[in-house]
């Protein structure tokens, strides 16, 4: 089955500096990579996709770059805020059966000191 | 209110009770599904339904079930808890083969 990694998995940067978190998978058949945010105490939320023909996309502050041959996918934050203290997740994915099976890795906790 | 609803959102049991967590979703979406999360192990799915004639084993099916009572809503019951299904529970939503899952709150589950 797929194996997804993330690294690192704990993160701590200063308030305006940068944030880098690489997710790396061992299906090849995956065509889809997002990463969702968790907060405490919520479920987790998709901030930022990429699929398999894109290799960079970027929203605001945020962007997700994709090495498909390397197989692997980062996400990329900058002027980081207080705000973005979370857990994030990365989930490869391909459709199987009908069914879009994302794998999670085991989450990168990101801590902004002001 | 919250799009996805999901009841209990925390609950202590003994080991051998029956448990049903429960999820409601307003998003109107086909698939739902349910994820367990444990420290360091991120989100594993239990199962999934594409609508309320198709329930699919997810990879740590074993000791759980689903009821898909309408497109709605989806539970999962665990018939006899033991200890190491203390975990925190996640009910998500998604339409069609958008890839978008949208996530409940959470149940916070402990057996003793």
């Amino acid at each position: 089955g797929e194996n997804v990694e993330q690294h690192p998995s704990t993160l701590s940067v200063q308030e305006g500096d940068s944030a880098v978190i690489k997710c790396t998978y061992s299906d090849s058949a995956s065509n889809y990579f997002p990463w969702y945010k968790q907060e405490l105490g919520k479920g987790p939320q998709l901030i930022i996709d990429i699929r398999s023909n894109v290799g960079e996309k970027k929203d605001q502050r945020i962007a997700v770059t994709l090495n498909k041959t390397a197989k692997h996918f980062s996400l990329h934050i900058t002027e980081t805020q207080p705000e973005d203290s979370a857990v994030y997740f990365c989930a490869p994915s391909k459709f199987s059966g009908g069914y879009n099976k994302l794998i999670f890795g085991a989450g990168t906790r990101l801590a902004v000191h002001p | 209110d919250a799009d996805v609803t999901q009841t209990p959102r925390n609950r202590i049991t003994k080991t051998g009770k029956r448990i049903m967590l429960e999820c409601s979703q307003t998003k109107g979406h086909d698939r739902m599904y349910w994820y367990r999360q444990d420290p360091g192990l991120g989100l594993r799915l239990i199962y999934y339904s594409f609508d309320v004639k198709d329930i699919n084993k997810g990879e740590i099916s074993d000791g759980y079930s689903v009821s898909r009572q309408a497109q709605a809503k989806f539970s999962l019951s665990l018939e006899s808890a033991i200890p190491n299904q203390t975990a925190l529970y996640f009910c998500a939503t998604a339409q069609g083969t958008s890839g978008e899952l949208f996530f409940g709150e959470g149940s916070r589950l402990t057996v003793l």
